[in-house]
């Protein structure tokens, strides 16, 4: 995974906290993506990114944003964190053949 | 709207056994993609395959291969003489063309006894 980083790798908050979360990648792709995957429900898409200053909802963007100002770096906010929000959370890009995952981001909410 | 069934949530096999993990899915264009994923205990998210739907022919990789079946919107995988190592949850999952966002099946957890 050592195109696509993640920060940071834990993190604890509390009810209606605020956080962001880093994804960066190295290898000058277009396509990034935010995923949160819960027990036996796989792997959910937040939103995602086809480019430089775009961003699109993905199946479940509600109580999350996303910007994209550069093209190596995808953020994920969390203006003010629900327990329900609880997760692992992995970062993508497309790489022209598959989906490439960095090592997630283990978020819990108290 | 796309769909991914993995009806399998748990599999546990005694080393050696064959297993044969199921998916199915559901999308309306002509063109889509399928994948499988990996996840190993340590939690990392490791890519297997990918099938285009023009490409129906069966894979095989060492002790893995692989079933497409458009007839049946089935992308089913089997490990051969399974391992400890094997031990992971499996993610089936369908990207359409153009922006490849990835639908997940729920995964299926199989354990390989030693």
């Amino acid at each position: 995974n050592a195109g696509v980083t993640q920060t940071p790798k834990f993190r604890v908050l509390k009810t209606g906290q605020s956080m962001t979360l880093l994804c960066a990648q190295d290898m000058n792709h277009e396509y990034m993506y935010w995923y949160r995957q819960d027990p036996g429900m796989g792997l959910r898409l937040i939103h995602y990114s086809v480019g430089e200053g775009t961003t699109a909802k993905g199946e479940v963007p509600d109580g999350y944003n996303v910007s994209r100002l550069k093209k190596q770096n995808f953020l994920l906010g969390l203006e003010s964190a629900a327990p329900s929000q609880t997760s692992v959370y992995f970062c993508a890009i497309w790489s022209g053949y598959e989906q490439y995952f960095g090592p997630g981001t283990r978020l819990t909410v108290t | 709207a796309q769909k991914v069934t993995q009806a399998q949530t748990e599999i546990s096999v005694v080393e050696k056994e064959d297993v044969t993990l199921d998916c199915v899915y559901e999308t309306r264009d002509t063109t889509y993609y399928l994948f499988w994923y990996k996840q190993p205990p340590s939690g990392e998210l490791v890519f297997l395959i990918r099938r285009n739907s023009f490409d129906e022919q069966n894979e095989i990789s060492g002790r893995y291969s692989w079933n497409f079946q458009k007839s049946t919107s089935s992308f089913n995988f089997t490990i051969t003489a399974s391992q400890v190592v094997d031990s992971a949850v499996y993610f089936c999952a369908l990207s359409e063309a153009g922006d490849y966002k990835l639908s997940f099946g729920a995964g299926t957890t199989v354990t390989v006894r030693a």
